[in-house]
């Protein structure tokens, strides 16, 4: 398997443009997460879906993000419109079930907004 | 926010010497983990320890637990020059919370 898959693996956009960053998980995993992971703030947990639907979605900032699983192969996360403060590495993980299991983590996305 | 804080922040040591880095957390956990970031990349896992365990042993990694203290450990023996990264405890929630919330890390350097 190649693993967890992200795209893109750099982005550099102006403030107020839409961004849109790309996961595909593990075959046959049903938990995907999303993080972002800052110098200040450490690795946040944003939100996670079970099976495509989204479970917990407390992490996410402000109504500027929102993230999707149309299927059980591909999920975004969307930044609209984007802000400099969201400038960080975004990582998508997914898990065969959640509790006692191990998160398997993409390349992350490392976001610039200017 | 953060629910494992690690402790040190950093650690630098020579090739062949051991390093320990603990992690402290706050509330009832399942399970804790260890994680491993080399610059750049994504988080690799590198071992889970159960609350109902204490003690974990995989390849030169040893991981302890004292769920009375809240804290963890984990040691790296006879360190290598590549076992230079970042390294994350992450805990798995208590009840039914069962997410994974990560600590900010301690950097390693391993020099050789």
């Amino acid at each position: 398997d190649a693993g967890v898959i992200q795209s893109p693996r750099h982005e550099v956009t102006e403030m107020g443009q839409e961004v849109t960053l790309r996961c595909k998980p593990i075959s046959g995993h049903d938990y995907l997460f999303w993080y972002r992971q800052t110098m200040m703030r450490g690795l946040e947990l944003l939100i996670y879906f079970n099976n495509n639907v989204p479970i917990d979605d407390s992490g996410m900032p402000e109504d500027r993000f929102s993230a999707k699983m149309p299927n059980a192969s591909f999920s975004t996360l969307k930044i609209q419109p984007s802000e400099p403060r969201d400038s960080a590495v975004y990582f998508c993980a997914s898990s065969r079930g959640l509790l006692n299991t191990e998160a398997f983590f993409g390349q992350g996305t490392r976001l610039t907004v200017v | 926010s953060q629910q494992g804080e690690e402790d040190p922040q950093a650690l630098s040591i020579q090739e062949g010497e051991n390093a320990t880095m603990n992690c402290s957390y706050k509330t009832s956990i399942n399970n804790l983990q260890w994680y491993r970031q080399n610059s750049g990349r994504g988080l690799v896992h590198l071992i889970l320890i159960r609350s109902n365990e204490r003690e974990k042993h995989s390849g030169r990694l040893r991981v302890t637990l004292d769920t009375s203290k809240k804290s963890s450990s984990l040691l790296i023996t006879a360190s290598r020059a590549a076992d230079t990264a970042s390294y994350f405890c992450a805990t798995g929630g208590g009840g039914s919370n069962y997410k994974l919330t990560f600590g900010k890390g301690t950097l390693l350097t391993v020099n050789p």
